[in-house]
């Protein structure tokens, strides 16, 4: 049975400041793996979707990297600002279109 | 964003009453999905759709139905309501890129 794990379960950084943000997975027979984010109280932005064949996918300052053999998944965003601050979940897409969400990582950027 | 919509947003029920949650969407996206988002438990999966007359079974199905007759249109029923089923829930969207996209969430309260 898939599980996602993400690690720190919060954060909090001054802004400016480069961050990393980790999921991992125990199968990884994925599709693929997608970072969303999550503003209190309000439904989920998509930011990545990496496919099971590629390495990383690039939006602006974030960059999602995927190793498939290691079961890991990181997220990176650079340059952090307030307006970053929220949840930020990832999820790993099985067989049947069956979704794992990892629990997430709630970052406050500080300014 | 994603067109998509979900009705009621809010809503207060009393234990044993039947409950319709629906999901609408104006992109024409093939897959569906119903998503219930806890404290502790994060996002899963509760049903999921194809197309249209399509439709199987998450990781907690139990006590919700669903039914798609029109690709636009996804409804989530849970017959008798139960405290436990007091949640967000979540409805979401992906087409050939299997990027999933949500909308804003309905909050149910059983009393």
């Amino acid at each position: 049975k898939q599980e996602v794990t993400q690690i720190p379960a919060a954060l909090s950084v001054p802004e400016g400041e480069n961050l990393v943000l980790n999921c991992s997975f125990t199968d990884s027979a994925i599709y693929n793996l997608q970072w969303f984010r999550q503003d209190p109280g309000k439904g989920l932005t998509s930011l990545l979707l990496i496919q099971s064949s590629q390495r990383e996918q690039t939006s602006g300052r974030l960059n999602a990297s995927l190793d498939k053999s290691s079961g890991r998944s990181t997220l990176y965003i650079a340059a952090s600002q307030p307006g970053d601050s929220a949840t930020y979940l990832c999820a790993a897409r099985g067989g049947g279109f069956k979704t794992i969400f990892g629990a997430g990582t709630r970052l406050f950027v500080k300014a | 964003d994603a067109g998509i919509t979900q009705s009621p947003r809010h809503k207060v029920t009393e234990t044993g009453t039947p409950v319709t949650l629906r999901c609408h969407q104006t992109e024409n996206h093939r897959y569906m999905y119903w998503y219930r988002q806890d404290p502790g438990h994060g996002l899963r999966l509760i049903h999921y759709s194809y197309g249209v007359k399509d439709t199987d079974k998450g990781e907690v199905s139990d006590g919700y139905s669903v039914s798609r007759s029109k690709t636009e249109d996804f409804l989530l029923t849970l017959e008798s309501a139960t405290s436990s089923q007091t949640s967000v829930y979540f409805c979401a969207i992906s087409g050939p890129q299997e990027t999933q996209y949500f909308g804003p969430g309905t909050r149910l309260l059983v009393l």
